[in-house]
C-alpha cells in the first residue's frame, strides 16, 4: 500500500532564506506527484505537477524534483516571503490513479 | 470561471442528523471526487466518480453516499452522522479519471455533537 510522508510536519525561517520540503513514497510505481499550497479556511492549490517520466519542474520561485528510484520529491523555495506561509502538501497519483497524500508540512516565514 | 463550489462553508449536526455537502463545478471537467481531512493526516478519498452516470468508492466510504446529479454536480450524504465524521470535506474535479491534476472547492467545515 501506498504511504506518503513529509518531513518535517512545521518549519519556521526567516524571510528571504532558501528552503526545501521533503516528500516520500514508499511505492516507486507512480503516474505523478503533485505539491499543493493550502491556506487556512480555503481549498487546496496546486503549485506543481511532475509526471513520472520528468526529473523536475519550475514555476517561479519554486522547483520541485522527483526522484522515483528512491521514492523522494523536494520542493524548493527560492528566496522566501510571509507570502508563502501555508501548508504544504504532496500527492502521489498510484496506479489505480487515485491521489494518495502526505500530512502535509506548515510553514511560517517570520517577517 | 468559479472553479468548483461547496456549500455549506460550516455545518455543525447533533448524532444521528442527516445533511448533504453540495459541489459544482463550471469547467466542464468528467470526474468529480470527495476527500476528508482531518488533523494530521493527509486527504482521504471517499467517493469519486470518473464520468457522470457513475460513482466508485474511495478509500473510507463507509458513512457515506453519492449522487452524480449531472456533469457539473456532485453531492455527498451523511445519512447518520457520527462525531467521527467531524472533519473538513473537500471537493475536487478533473478532467478526467486519469493521473490528471485536480481543482478543488474551498471545503465544508462539519462538526458532529
Amino acid at each position: 500500500k501506498q504511504e506518503v510522508t513529509q518531513i518535517p510536519a512545521a518549519l519556521s525561517v526567516p524571510e528571504g532564506e532558501n528552503l526545501v520540503l521533503n516528500c516520500s513514497f514508499t511505492d516507486s510505481a507512480i503516474y505523478n506527484l503533485q505539491w499543493f499550497r493550502q491556506d487556512p479556511g480555503k481549498g487546496l492549490t496546486s503549485l506543481l505537477l511532475i509526471q513520472s517520466s520528468q526529473r523536475e519542474q519550475t514555476s517561479g520561485r519554486l522547483n520541485a524534483s522527483l526522484d522515483k528510484s528512491s521514492g523522494r520529491s523536494t520542493l524548493y523555495i527560492a528566496a522566501s516571503q510571509p507570502g508563502d506561509s501555508a501548508t504544504y502538501l504532496c500527492a502521489v497519483s498510484d496506479s489505480n490513479y487515485q491521489l494518495i497524500w502526505g500530512a502535509g508540512t506548515k510553514l511560517i516565514i517570520k517577517p | 470561471n468559479a472553479g468548483v463550489t461547496q456549500t455549506p462553508k460550516f455545518q455543525v449536526l447533533k448524532t444521528g442528523q442527516s445533511m448533504t455537502l453540495q459541489c459544482a463545478q463550471d469547467m466542464n471537467h468528467n470526474s468529480m471526487y470527495w476527500y476528508r481531512q482531518d488533523p494530521g493526516m493527509g486527504l482521504r478519498l471517499i467517493y469519486y466518480s470518473a464520468s457522470e452516470g457513475t460513482t466508485d468508492k474511495g478509500e473510507v466510504p463507509n458513512g457515506y453516499n453519492v449522487s452524480r446529479l449531472n456533469k457539473r454536480e456532485f453531492s455527498l450524504r451523511l445519512e447518520s452522522a457520527a462525531p467521527s465524521q467531524t472533519s473538513v470535506y473537500f471537493c475536487a474535479s478533473s478532467v478526467g479519471g486519469g493521473p490528471y491534476e485536480q481543482y478543488f472547492g474551498p471545503g465544508t467545515r462539519l462538526t458532529v455533537t
